[in-house]
């Protein structure tokens, strides 16, 4: 079975730019999230999606960074525009819709914003 | 709200000894899961383990083991024979059943196996 896949693995970009990364879940999981971990911190959730529905983004920075999952399957995750404290990685993480389900994750997009 | 401690920060071990990890929960629900988590360089986020809160039961699984205590809202890792490979950051989480699944986690805890 395929993991959660996330693109790019890496990105730089200058404050003021806008930037995009996509996920792909596990087949079959319609629960999607994205969180955002600072370097020395525990990640944080962003938003979370069931099928193309948004469950959660109390904590999206909507003013900045928005997300769609069209289809209930693949995601994107947008900044626009960039700050300097954006700067963290971003990870993707996929489940089955019921409560206490275990979340599998991606390998993250290291974003670095100079 | 739900919240999760990780009190130590860096860990560091000698080879083949064991390390435990501490972890103290907060949470006003009555259900609800906790979580271990591995994070090694490459920072993809492994799976580990995960309880619920209607069973205490502790057990083993290869290498690691847990401790999870109600009584005192714990829920400890436990790596056995620590080798290098096992040099990562852990994070302990949880979720509510009235979460919509969110996970609340902890600072994680840095574990150096030396050599």
């Amino acid at each position: 079975e395929a993991g959660v896949a996330q693109s790019p693995r890496y990105k730089i970009i200058e404050k003021r730019q806008s930037v995009a990364f996509w996920c792909n879940p596990i087949s079959g999981h319609a629960t999607l999230y994205w969180y955002q971990q600072i370097l020395g911190q525990g990640p944080k959730l962003l938003i979370q999606f069931q099928n193309n529905g948004v469950v959660d983004d109390s904590q999206l920075p909507k003013d900045r960074f928005s997300a769609e999952r069209l289809k209930g399957v693949d995601s994107t995750l947008k900044i626009q525009p960039a700050k300097l404290e954006d700067s963290a990685v971003y990870l993707c993480a996929s489940s089955r819709p019921s409560g206490g389900e275990t979340q599998y994750f991606g390998p993250g997009t290291r974003l670095l914003v100079l | 709200a739900q919240k999760v401690t990780q009190a130590q920060t860096e860990i560091s071990v000698v080879e083949k000894e064991d390390v435990t990890l501490d972890c103290v929960y907060e949470t006003r629900d009555t259900t609800y899961y906790l979580f271990w988590y591995k994070q090694p360089p490459s920072g993809e986020l492994v799976f580990l383990i995960r309880r619920n809160s209607f069973d205490e039961q502790n057990e083993i699984s290869g290498r690691y083991s847990w401790n999870f205590q109600k009584s005192t809202s714990s829920f400890n890792f436990t790596i056995t024979a620590s080798q290098v490979v096992d040099s990562a950051v852990y994070f302990c989480a949880l979720s509510e059943a009235r979460g919509n699944n969110r996970l609340a986690f902890g600072k994680g805890n840095q574990v150096v196996v030396i050599p």
